[in-house]
């Protein structure tokens, strides 16, 4: 069974980075599949953030392109969100994903995600 | 805002069917993808529809996708109580070059 859980701070203050990992078990990164980012605010919808491919290849959603790094350790089966100067604006419920994608010489395109962590809450304050 | 639209709401009784709606464009729905996601009070989002109108293993034949032109919908049979969540449509963008959801829907079972 596949689990992902995810692990940071709680508390980030305004214009810090933000850092997050996610540990995966039950499967092993390095043998495919995208794994993403998900976060959504109090009582809003859900907005991508952005997902990585045990290659490292990264593909970010351009509205917080800017800030966002992903990383992999697939030594450690886990990978990493960082979001550089945080607002208030991203206090939100942060979920990690397994994604899949439809990829021909054209582009890689993001199918859906069916496994998901349970989501960590981080609140942007002073 | 998302650029993919949903009904904010919709309710039904125990048994009844419900068909939730998602509009979007060509740039998105119309050439790509749609999964559906099922989001439980205080829990994370569950995989409900995959490639349009595919169930991952465990989820019941209740629910059904389709996809026609720039257009997706996600219909529930035997309203159960148990549905009573916030269900959002999403699928890549391809001008956007962003996985992208939908504004999300409430169903309430009466």
């Amino acid at each position: 069974q596949v689990q992902l859980q995810e692990s940071g701070p709680g508390l980030v203050k305004p214009s810090e980075t933000l850092s997050l990992t996610c540990a995966v078990s039950g499967y092993s990164i390095s043998r495919g599949y995208y794994w993403g980012w998900i976060r959504q605010p109090p009582g809003k919808g859900l907005e991508w953030i952005g997902s990585i491919y045990h290659s490292g290849s990264t593909y970010y959603n351009p509205s917080l392109k800017s800030r966002v790094t992903i990383s992999v350790d697939t030594s450690k089966n886990q990978f990493s969100l960082k979001l550089s100067s945080v607002t208030a604006a991203d206090t939100a419920v942060y979920y990690c994903a397994r994604g899949s994608a439809s990829v021909n010489i054209a582009a890689t395109r993001l199918i859906g995600f069916d496994y998901w962590g349970q989501g960590t809450l981080v609140t942007v304050s002073s | 805002q998302s650029v993919l639209t949903q009904p904010p709401s919709v309710s039904a009784a125990p048994g009844q069917k419900v068909t939730i709606s998602c509009s979007g464009s060509s740039s998105n729905i119309g050439n790509n993808y749609v999964s559906w996601y099922q989001q439980l009070p205080g829990t994370a989002p569950k995989l409900l529809i995959y490639d349009n109108n595919k169930r991952p293993s465990g989820i019941p034949d209740r629910f059904s996708g389709s996809k026609s032109g720039t257009s997706a919908t996600l219909g529930i049979t035997g309203l159960q109580t148990g549905d009573e969540a916030d269900y959002y449509c999403g699928t890549w963008d391809s001008s956007l070059s962003a996985y992208v959801f939908g504004t999300g829907i409430k169903v309430t079972v009466l």
